[in-house]
C-alpha cells in the first residue's frame, strides 16, 4: 500500500538529549512536510522539501534540523536547544511544486519530554 | 508571506443542522484551497479542495466556496451526522516559488446527536 509512514507513534525524551523522528513515504512524492500541533495553535510549519538534498526553513525553524537524503526519506531532528519540544509532530509529503495538489500526512509522533 | 484565519475555533450544532467553517487568506497569489479532517490522535485527511479558477466545489454533503475578491473560502457541511465530529483545518498555498502549505488554526466540529 502507498503511503506516509511515521515512528514512533510515541517517544519520551529526556530533557538535554536530541532525539529523531522517521519520516517515510512511498509515494514517489518530491515536496515533504514537518509540522508541529499543539493545542489550539493548528499546524505550524517547522521545515520543508522540495526536492532532495534541499530544504527551507518553515516558521517555527528554530531547535530542529532536518535531512534529505532520500526522495523518500525526512527525519527530523529535534535538539536539545528546542525550549518546549512535547508536542505531536506531523510530516506530509505532495507530488511537487508544479501544480500544488493533495498533500498526504502521517498518522504522526507524540513527542514527551520527561 | 501567507497568513491563514479561521473562524470559529470551536462550533456545535445538532445532528441534521448545517455548520460553516470560514477563513481568510493574505497571499492574493494563493491558487489552491484545500480542506483537512482531523480526528483524535490521528494525522489530517484531506476532504475537499478548490482552485482559484473555480467559484464553488461540492461532494456529496460537502462544498467549498471561494471568493477571489474578498480573499475568503468557506466550508459548508449538510445534514450533519455525529462522525462529522473532528477538527478541521483549511489551508492556502501558492504555485510557483517556495511551496508551503499554511495552514489555519483549526475548527473544533461537535455534532449533537
Amino acid at each position: 500500500d502507498g503511503g506516509i509512514t511515521q515512528s514512533p507513534k510515541y517517544l519520551f525524551r529526556k530533557e538535554g538529549q536530541n532525539v529523531t523522528l522517521s519520516c517515510e513515504q512511498n509515494l514517489n512524492h518530491d515536496a515533504m512536510y514537518w509540522y508541529r500541533q499543539d493545542p489550539g495553535q493548528g499546524l505550524r510549519l517547522i521545515y520543508y522539501s522540495q526536492i532532495v538534498n534541499d530544504f527551507q526553513k518553515g516558521d517555527i525553524a528554530e531547535g530542529y534540523s532536518v535531512s534529505r537524503e532520500k526522495k523518500e526519506s525526512f527525519p527530523l531532528t529535534v535538539t536539545s536547544a528546542q525550549k518546549n519540544p512535547t508536542a505531536f509532530y506531523l510530516c506530509a509529503s505532495s507530488v511537487g511544486t508544479q501544480n500544488p495538489t493533495e498533500a498526504f500526512f502521517g498518522q504522526g509522533t507524540r513527542l514527551t519530554v520527561v | 508571506g501567507e497568513n491563514v484565519e479561521q473562524h470559529p475555533s470551536t462550533l456545535s450544532v445538532q445532528e441534521g443542522d448545517s455548520a460553516v467553517i470560514k477563513c481568510t487568506y493574505s497571499d492574493s497569489a494563493s491558487n489552491y484551497f484545500p480542506w483537512y479532517k482531523q480526528e483524535l490522535g490521528k494525522g489530517p485527511q484531506l476532504i475537499i479542495d478548490i482552485r482559484s479558477n473555480v467559484g464553488e466545489k461540492k461532494d456529496q454533503r460537502i462544498a467549498v466556496t471561494l471568493n477571489k475578491t474578498a480573499k475568503h473560502f468557506s466550508l459548508h457541511i449538510t445534514e450533519t451526522q455525529p462522525e462529522d465530529s473532528a477538527v478541521y483545518f483549511c489551508a492556502a498555498i501558492s504555485q510557483g516559488g517556495s511551496e508551503k502549505l499554511v495552514f489555519g488554526k483549526g475548527t473544533k466540529l461537535t455534532v449533537n446527536p
